[in-house]
């Protein structure tokens, strides 16, 4: 079956650090990859997607590439800022058009400190 | 544009009782999902709704978790008996065209503490 894995957090970095989080993915087909980012007390938030192999998702100073070859979809921000802090989801949908639903890795807490 | 509804916010129940939950998605989305959330944990599917038709509900335990949406609009998720194990975050999400339907758009969710 599909599924995904992120790195542990909490990841607790100094405000304009440069972040990394890392998402690899197990999928049978040619899957849609997403990044979810959910602040506290609030549902998850569509952060950024890529639908096929070399496409970069960007928003918000964040991106993250579609690799194919090496089945992966890390996270980046070159300056994060205090309000970056937040949990932020990797997922992947079997379908990359039509009706499908999520799976989700478990989240990794970003922490970021003035 | 309002986005996702549900309620309550939070409920906590002694073990045995039941529980519902309400979801209002977006105007205009068909798709509705019902995903539970264990703590550390990222969302599972319980429940897909193509307007009022429930397509794909493989993970929802059906013999205490039951869930409707009669004019294919707003939703009601509902445990009896509620058990420990099911305090978690009941998250509703819904989504729209065809060709942003994999944009889901969630709400607040629904924290339950079982007792």
């Amino acid at each position: 079956g599909n599924s995904v894995t992120q790195m542990e957090g909490p990841v607790t970095l100094s405000e304009e650090a440069f972040l990394t989080i890392n998402c690899t993915y197990t999928a049978t087909g040619y899957p849609s990859l997403f990044w979810y980012v959910q602040y506290p007390g609030e549902g998850l938030q569509l952060l950024l997607k890529a639908t096929k192999a070399d496409d970069k998702g960007s928003n918000k100073g964040f991106e993250a590439t579609y690799r194919k070859e090496t089945t992966s979809f890390h996270l980046e921000k070159g300056s994060v800022q205090v309000s970056d802090s937040a949990v932020y989801f990797c997922a992947l949908s079997e379908q990359p058009s039509g009706y499908s639903t999520l799976t989700f890795g478990k989240g990794t807490m970003l922490l970021v400190s003035p | 544009e309002a986005g996702v509804v549900q309620s309550p916010r939070y409920k906590i129940i002694e073990k045995k009782q039941p529980v519902a939950f309400w979801c209002n998605p977006i105007s205009g989305h068909n798709t509705l999902y019902w995903y539970r959330q264990n703590l550390g944990q990222g969302p599972e599917l319980l429940i897909r709704y193509e307007n009022e038709e429930a397509v794909d509900d493989s993970q929802l335990p059906k013999d205490r978790f039951s869930a409707e949406r009669l004019k294919g609009v707003d939703s009601t998720l509902k445990i009896q008996p509620a058990e420990l194990g099911d305090s978690a975050v009941y998250l509703c999400a819904s989504s729209g065209e065809e060709g942003l339907a994999n944009e889901q758009y969630f709400g607040p969710g629904t924290r339950l503490t079982v007792t």
